[in-house]
């Protein structure tokens, strides 16, 4: 079975701080995905990976960065977070080989910013 | 501009069928994807059209008419379980990127 997971379900952090957010899959894929999703607004693509050390803006890449060191793992970074950062975070990837070239989804981080 | 279409919210009796639209406006089209989402969980992957025409695949069916714009997901012998939002995107290029829509969140009542 495809496995992303995140490495937080639920994050609290304050205004100013830099917040790490992790996604990991175990299943060799190239392209990895960062959304967030907001209330009516549907999962809007922050940055996307599609090899180690390669990265490519999004629709919102504002205030956010990424990191591909490791072709397992994809992390977004919030500078200097805030309040208006609070939202569902979701990671994906896509399964090499896949019949569709379908996006699995990691369990989401729901980051609240104070 | 790029855009996705469909509705808010709607209701539907547990045994019934339901037909959720999805109207689209992209510039290319390389597939539409249908997606479930239960409350406070990951999007599922449900169902995939690049082709005029219907997919079935169980209590779900999935209809597209590229000359139209236009996707149905059709459920039928509805369940409390398919209570859920239900995500329809729209594949624009190569790159795997996806356009989605804002979600279509199905009430079951008894």
């Amino acid at each position: 079975d495809v496995k992303v997971t995140q490495s937080s379900r639920y994050l609290v952090k304050r205004t100013g701080e830099k917040v790490f957010l992790e996604c990991v899959q175990d299943m060799d894929h190239e392209n990895m995905f960062w959304y967030r999703q907001d209330p009516g607004l549907g999962l809007r693509l922050i940055y996307f990976s599609y090899d180690v050390k390669m990265k490519e803006k999004g629709d919102i890449p504002e205030g956010y960065s990424v990191s591909r060191e490791k072709k397992e793992r994809f992390s977004l970074i919030l500078e200097s977070a805030s309040t208006n950062q609070t939202s569902m975070y979701l990671c994906a990837s896509i399964a090499p080989g896949s019949s569709y070239n379908e996006q699995f989804f990691g369990p989401g981080t729901r980051l609240t910013v104070l | 501009g790029q855009n996705i279409d469909q509705p808010t919210e709607m209701t539907a009796t547990e045994g019934a069928i339901v037909q959720i639209n999805c109207t689209y406006q992209t510039s290319g089209f390389n597939g539409l994807f249908w997606y479930q989402q239960h409350a406070g969980e990951a999007p599922t992957f449900l169902s995939y059209n690049v082709l005029d025409g219907l997919e079935e695949k169980g209590r779900f069916s999935s209809f597209l008419s590229r000359s139209k714009g236009y996707s149905y997901l059709l459920l039928k012998e509805l369940q409390m379980k398919d209570s859920a939002s239900y995500l329809c995107a729209v594949s624009s290029d190569s790159n795997y990127q996806l356009i989605w829509g804002a979600g279509t969140k199905l009430i079951i009542k008894p």
